[in-house]
């Protein structure tokens, strides 16, 4: 089975600051990951996925994610913070049979602080 | 174009009522999942519907729970005689295939608060 662990429920930096969110899976096979985002009263939407491609994923809004196999790690990471990227961040890993379901972290909320 | 949508927005609900939940895919999207998030946990799968094949409901956690898709339109997720766990947003979302590089587009969920 596969799994996603996103540790800590809550980050908080300020503006222009390095944002980090860590994200480690569990796959018994090649993994595809995601990383959403969901901003207040918003549904979810993509900032980028990894499919086996290049290790370097970036994505929407300045954010990226490196896959690093021996670690077991998907984390995103914004050089600079913005008020905007405040919201809720689902790291989510795939199915790799014929359904292709997402197992999802239980999210980090990111704040930015003035 | 219109995403996915979903209604109601919010339902309250007393213990021991079925609801039925409703979600509307991208038109053209053939696989459609439904996923639930209570507070403090991650979405949780609940089941997929791709095409006319058989859907996955691996993920439904009782009988309680059912969902049906009138062709590649329209789903409705049942949830009977509720009770308080059942609280959560369902959220739907579709994808043009039921493939892993096909990017899921989610709705922005059903709250469902049962007192």
């Amino acid at each position: 089975a596969q799994s996603v662990t996103q540790l800590g429920s809550h980050v908080s930096v300020s503006e222009g600051a390095l944002v980090l969110l860590r994200c480690n899976y569990s796959s018994s096979v090649p993994p595809y990951l995601f990383w959403y985002v969901q901003y207040p009263n918003q549904g979810l939407q993509l900032l980028l996925k990894y499919t086996s491609a290049a290790t370097l994923v970036k994505g929407i809004n300045g954010f990226e994610a490196e896959f690093k196999k021996s670690e077991t790690s998907f984390h995103l990471t914004k050089p600079s913070a913005h008020m905007s990227d405040a919201a809720e961040y689902f790291c989510a890993v795939s199915n790799t049979g014929a359904n292709s379901k997402l197992t999802f972290g239980k999210g980090i909320t990111l704040s930015v602080r003035p | 174009g219109a995403g996915v949508s979903q209604s109601p927005s919010n339902k309250v609900t007393e213990k021991g009522k079925d609801v039925e939940l409703r979600c509307d895919p991208i038109s053209g999207h053939t696989a459609l999942y439904w996923y639930r998030q209570r507070l403090g946990q991650g979405l949780e799968f609940l089941i997929y519907f791709q095409g006319n094949s058989a859907p996955d409901k691996s993920g439904l956690p009782s009988d309680r729970f059912s969902a049906e898709r009138t062709g590649e339109s329209v789903s409705t997720l049942t949830i009977q005689r509720t009770q308080q766990e059942d609280s959560a947003v369902y959220l739907c979302a579709s994808s043009l295939e039921g493939r892993i590089h096909n990017e899921q587009f989610f709705g922005p969920g059903t709250r469902l608060t049962v007192l």
